[in-house]
């Protein structure tokens, strides 16, 4: 089956960069996905990695390392309306449905 | 354009009843997904259509069904409440096989009592 592990909560300053770390285990590996909520909201896409390597848009940027089973979103000029729920996903094995992590708690102050 | 829109947003039902919830897909997107999130946890998947049909199923008992009508909209019930079925429900819109890149609504939030 897949699984993923993030860390629950992060903290940081605005103006700072932080990086949320993601490893899985997988039956099958199509790519690693990033997803941000929210309170009270819906998920919505930030950014999909297929292949090794850093994916940049904007202020946000998602790497990933298959032979480490491993990627990270990294946000830059951290903003308050940054602070939310970070999820990573990857697709369970018949490719129909995201898997999600437990998610990560972004919290910025000023 | 419309993104995917849910109704009703909020629920509130008692246990043994039965609710629908039902979804509209972005304009274009042939496939709709249902995935339950509760306080703290990450989406967990429950059905996945494409074209009117099941394409995949999660580990939901069979209290959950859900179909897709030939305008790609979509229904999810669920009979026989169980407390623990208070979540929020989420509808997802993607294009058609690309399911990596999903589109979420706002969710309809149950509460069973």
């Amino acid at each position: 089956g897949q699984s993923l592990e993030q860390p629950s909560e992060v903290t940081a300053v605005e103006g700072a960069i932080v990086q949320i770390n993601c490893t899985y285990q997988t039956s099958g590996f199509y790519g690693l996905s990033w997803y941000q909520q929210h309170d009270g909201g819906a998920p919505t896409f930030l950014s999909y990695n297929a292949l090794d390597g850093l994916e940049e848009t904007g202020r946000f940027s998602s790497f990933l390392s298959r032979s480490d089973s491993y990627g990270y979103l990294l946000l830059q000029e951290l903003q308050m309306k940054d602070s939310a729920s970070y999820f990573c996903a990857v697709l369970n094995q018949a490719g129909t449905a995201l898997i999600f992590g437990k998610g990560t708690t972004l919290s910025v102050s000023s | 354009d419309a993104g995917v829109t849910q109704s009703p947003t909020h629920l509130i039902k008692t246990r043994g009843q039965h609710v629908t919830l039902r979804c509209s897909p972005i304009s274009g997107h042939k496939s709709v997904s249902w995935y339950q999130q509760v306080l703290g946890q990450g989406p967990q998947f429950i059905f996945q259509y494409y074209e009117k049909e099941e394409r995949g199923r999660g580990n939901f008992p069979d209290r959950f069904s859900a179909r897709q009508f030939p305008n790609y909209s979509s229904e999810l019930n669920v009979n026989a409440l169980l407390l623990g079925d208070s979540a929020l429900y989420l509808c997802a819109s993607s294009k058609g096989g690309d399911q990596e890149t999903q589109y979420f609504g706002p969710g309809t939030r149950l509460l069973v009592l």
